[in-house]
């Protein structure tokens, strides 16, 4: 079965500009979650997806967003780029949503903002 | 968020095992315990989850106390490839989300 995938793996923006990220999870998952990893802060939630639906939000503001469609696969969308914004955004696909379900991830999208 | 505490380094040699401990004194009751592995340049990985009793899979082995206030990832046979940054993480009913500490780096001497 294929893993999590994400396009691009690698980005290079400048500030003020906007980013899409793609996300496609394993296939018969439906929840899809966002991570960012940064040195500083490690890795910390963003939000999470199931049924099309946002169903649980990290503490970031709101130029972060995110949609799923009905096929499951998940975008985020980062508007008015920060410097602060570069980092690497993780995916990760579950069966269902919360424990005991597994989280699997995907390589990342590795962002720079210059 | 229940918190977690783990050693910030550990250093094991090729082929003997690894135990990689985790105090989690806060978790409640029906939350489960989750292990996941960052090997350099990707993402993280998961490795095991238990609720009370021991857990065994192919990559290791899950010990949680009987108190369940901590618990042991057991790698019996290290590997270079093993060498990544550990997460223990209270899965927390109802969050829904995977709460990530800094972890413990392990290194594995050839």
């Amino acid at each position: 079965k294929a893993g999590v995938t994400q396009t691009p793996r690698y980005l290079i923006k400048t500030r003020g500009q906007q980013v899409t990220l793609s996300c496609s999870p394993i296939s018969g998952h439906r929840s899809v979650s966002w991570y960012q990893q940064t040195p500083g802060q490690g890795l910390q939630f963003l939000f999470e997806y199931f049924s099309e639906t946002q169903r649980n939000k990290g503490n970031f503001p709101g130029r972060f967003s995110g949609r799923q469609f009905s096929n499951s696969r998940s975008e985020m969308n980062v508007s008015t780029l920060e410097l602060g914004d570069s980092a690497l955004y993780l995916c990760a696909s579950s069966l269902g949503r919360g424990p005991p379900y597994e989280q699997y991830f995907g390589p990342g999208t590795r962002l720079t903002v210059t | 968020d229940a918190k977690t505490t783990q050693p910030n380094s550990m250093e094991s040699n090729e082929e003997e095992p690894v135990h990689l401990p985790c105090n989690h004194s806060t978790i409640s009751g029906t939350d489960y315990i989750h292990w996941y592995r960052q090997l350099p340049s990707q993402g993280p990985e998961y490795v095991i989850h238990g609720l009370t009793s021991n857990v065994n899979n192919r990559m290791a082995s899950l010990a949680i106390a009987e108190d369940r206030k901590s618990s042991t990832l057991i790698l019996h046979r290290a590997t270079l490839r093993d060498a990544a940054v550990y997460y223990c993480i209270p899965y927390i009913q109802g969050a829904q989300k995977l709460v990530f500490g800094q972890g413990t780096r392990l290194t594995i001497n050839p």
